[in-house]
């Protein structure tokens, strides 16, 4: 089974207006964090926010927000008022095990996102 | 800020030929990696290192070997290049065991197997 599923392979949103990006994940894990990454057509990966599974709120960084739903097992990104540049591909992650597991990650398969005017 | 560096950007090789990429990070960090994106399948871990001189495998570590002979170098070497090892090679670093601590990843480097 997978551990991380993003379902959505491609998405378009029109600028200005706010988008979410589904992922859920599979873990037995008691401790472990999520990540979303952004990787522009440039090819860099860059890294957006972080989820612990103990935080009792969800992590928010300038436009980008966690809907983290621990017992539906779901970290979904949600980029308010999306600006051309957020035109990327997005991948979750998850490291689990907060200790001790050398920091691994494992990605899904990613969701294009197309921002359009 | 040089962050990680990855050497080369691009490289076409021939089946059966060697070659090693070198990724350079200049962030003191303890742990480095290297994956290989696919297209549909997102990055997979092949090797990883947790400090200078150590090295384990990671999901996909078949066909490549890794040295981490000084912190900040991680080289990933192709003995005999195959069809199937191309893709795209990122390399990454990370501070240490802490869960929150995001990874920070080089620009990839495009390998073409012909």
């Amino acid at each position: 089974a997978q551990k991380i599923t993003q379902t959505q392979p491609g998405m378009f949103v029109q600028e200005k207006e706010a988008v979410t990006l589904d992922c859920t994940y599979d873990t037995s894990d008691q401790s472990y964090g999520l990540f979303w990454y952004k990787q522009p057509s440039s090819g860099e990966m860059i890294f957006l926010i972080y989820q612990g599974s103990y935080d009792e709120q969800n992590a928010t960084e300038g436009r980008y927000s966690l809907n983290f739903q621990k017992a539906r097992k779901s970290a979904n990104l949600v980029i308010s008022a999306s600006q051309l540049g957020d035109s990327a591909m997005y991948f979750c992650a998850m490291r689990e095990g907060l200790t001790g597991t050398a920091s691994k990650l494992t990605f899904g398969t990613g969701t294009r996102l197309q921002v359009t005017l | 800020n040089a962050g990680v560096t990855q050497t080369p950007k691009f490289r076409v090789l021939k089946t059966g030929q060697s070659m090693t990429l070198l990724c350079a990070q200049d962030m003191n960090h303890e742990y480095m990696y290297w994956y290989r994106q696919d297209p549909g399948m997102g990055l997979r871990l092949i090797h990883y290192s947790v400090g200078e001189g150590t090295t384990a495998k990671g999901e996909v570590p078949d066909g490549y070997n890794v040295s981490r002979l000084k912190k900040q170098n991680f080289l990933l070497g192709l003995e005999s290049a195959a069809p199937s090892q191309t893709s795209v090679y990122f390399c990454a670093s990370g501070e240490g065991d802490f869960g929150n601590q995001p990874q920070h990843f080089g620009d990839g480097t495009r390998l073409s197997i012909l």
